[in-house]
């Protein structure tokens, strides 16, 4: 299994401004993935990403937006930028146990815009 | 791509009740299949999956679902609700190459006492 500390757990954002969300693993994995959970929905792959690469977006998703660095196989942060009211949601991080494997989820960050 | 639905979005039961939350997938190759159950203010728990094997599998919290595959199927269930039970559930699937997972709509599940 794996253990994943997310943070913030919440937090309200002025409109206009940026949120980084952090993303701690306690194994070395390949590929991290974050996720958005709007009110009363289910989840949305943002992007997924690798160590030593770029991340890759999903449709509907730029990395102007929601940049993500991934620095080591242990760590990964997502930013949301120049956020709007329609960006609260819920962000997860998330990995897989290998190959089949089922996903781990962090606690997820609760974000709000005003 | 894989696409799962999960039919009603609210089901409410009774304390003591069977549990029976419904999971289709679209797929002509079997996928891996998970359940999740999501707790308020909290991350995705990892109820139960099926990778390969038995086709009925028991999770945690007395859950279990069954794979299938001519009615490409997963349903949860769960014999005697319990007021602990409520939550969202979540039904996923990973395609068997590769390592995408695709969720469903989730089942929001009220118990009554």
């Amino acid at each position: 299994s794996a253990v994943i500390s997310q943070k913030p757990s919440r937090d309200i954002c002025q409109r206009g401004t940026s949120l980084t969300i952090q993303c701690q693993v306690d194994s070395q994995v390949t590929m991290m993935f974050w996720y958005r959970q709007q009110p009363g929905q289910s989840l949305t792959l943002i992007a997924t990403a690798n160590q030593g690469s770029e991340a890759t977006y999903e449709s509907g998703f730029v990395i102007d937006k929601f940049p993500i660095s991934r620095p080591n196989l242990t760590f990964s942060t997502l930013t949301v930028s120049n956020m709007s009211p329609e960006d609260s949601s819920i962000y997860l991080c998330s990995v897989l146990s290998g190959f089949g494997g089922e996903a781990f989820f962090g606690q997820g960050t609760r974000l709000t815009v005003v | 791509a894989q696409s799962v639905t999960q039919l009603g979005s609210h089901v409410s039961v009774s304390e003591g009740a069977l549990v029976l939350l419904r999971c289709n997938y679209s797929s002509s190759v079997p996928p891996y299949l998970f359940w999740y159950v999501q707790y308020p203010n909290q991350g995705l728990q990892l109820l139960l999956k099926y990778t390969t094997g038995a086709t009925l599998v028991k999770g945690i919290n007395g859950f279990e679902a069954e794979f299938k595959k001519s009615e490409t199927s997963f349903h949860l269930t769960k014999p005697s609700a319990h007021m602990s039970d409520a939550a969202e559930y979540f039904c996923a699937v990973s395609e068997t190459t590769g390592n995408q997972f695709y969720f469903g709509t989730g089942t929001s599940l009220t118990v009554i006492p």
